[in-house]
């Protein structure tokens, strides 16, 4: 299995700009996760999905920030207008409800956005 | 509501000392307990986790054990690596599958 992808691995764009950040989880798995990773707030949950559907979106910092999930292979983060306080690392993370791993996360390898 | 709570890094050691990093919780109900461990440039793995009571989580050396009573998941290793240098992160899953991950404390390991 290829694990869960994320693209692209780094983004540097202009205050104002949109940015559409990308996921594909692991096939077969019905959880999906994105977190913000900074030094001072470290690991922040913004959203989580549970057979594609939005559970839990009580982290995303305001309405700049949107999620979707239109199917099982796919989700996107898209800030729409980004600021330079959104610079951050982003990772997209899935896990399976059932079987023996079912309680571990596997996280994407990350988005390094820089908003200048 | 839950959270998370590790002891700040870094943490500098020299080759085969001994570990500790300290995890609280507050939660409610029974979570289970993680440690993800992040290495440069890469996502988190999920390195140990315990999912009751007095259950003891181990894996590559590195050992926790979960303590109800003290509501800690305390990370050891007996004698540590230059190989071992990375982030280590606490987590806990709740009772409504929400996981939830502490700050993180950065090992450096020098030889």
């Amino acid at each position: 299995d290829a694990g869960v992808i994320q693209s692209p691995r780094h983004e540097v764009t202009e205050m104002g700009q949109e940015v559409t950040l990308r996921c594909k989880p692991i096939s077969g798995h019905d959880y999906l996760f994105w977190y913000r990773q900074t030094m001072m707030r470290g690991l922040e949950l913004l959203i989580y999905f549970n057979n594609n559907v939005p559970i839990d979106d009580s982290g995303m910092p305001e309405d700049r920030f949107s999620a979707k999930m239109p199917n099982a292979s796919f989700s996107t983060l898209k800030i729409q207008p980004s600021e330079p306080r959104d610079s951050a690392v982003y990772f997209c993370a899935s896990r399976r409800d059932r079987g023996l791993t079912n309680e571990k996360l596997f996280f994407g390898s990350g988005t390094q956005l820089s908003v200048l | 509501g839950d959270s998370v709570t590790q002891m700040e890094g870094p943490v500098t050691l020299s080759e085969e000392a001994f570990l500790t990093i300290n995890c609280t919780y507050t939660a409610t109900g029974y979570p289970s307990l993680f440690w993800y461990v992040q290495y440069p440039g890469e996502g988190l793995q999920l390195l140990l986790k315990a999912t009751k009571a007095d259950d003891k989580g181990s894996n590559k050396g590195f050992e926790a054990t979960y303590r109800k009573e003290t509501t800690s998941f305390h990370l050891e290793k007996g004698s540590v690596q230059v190989s071992d240098s990375a982030v280590y992160f606490c987590a806990l899953r709740n009772n409504f599958n929400k996981f939830y991950f502490g700050s993180g404390t950065k090992l450096n390991v020098k030889p």
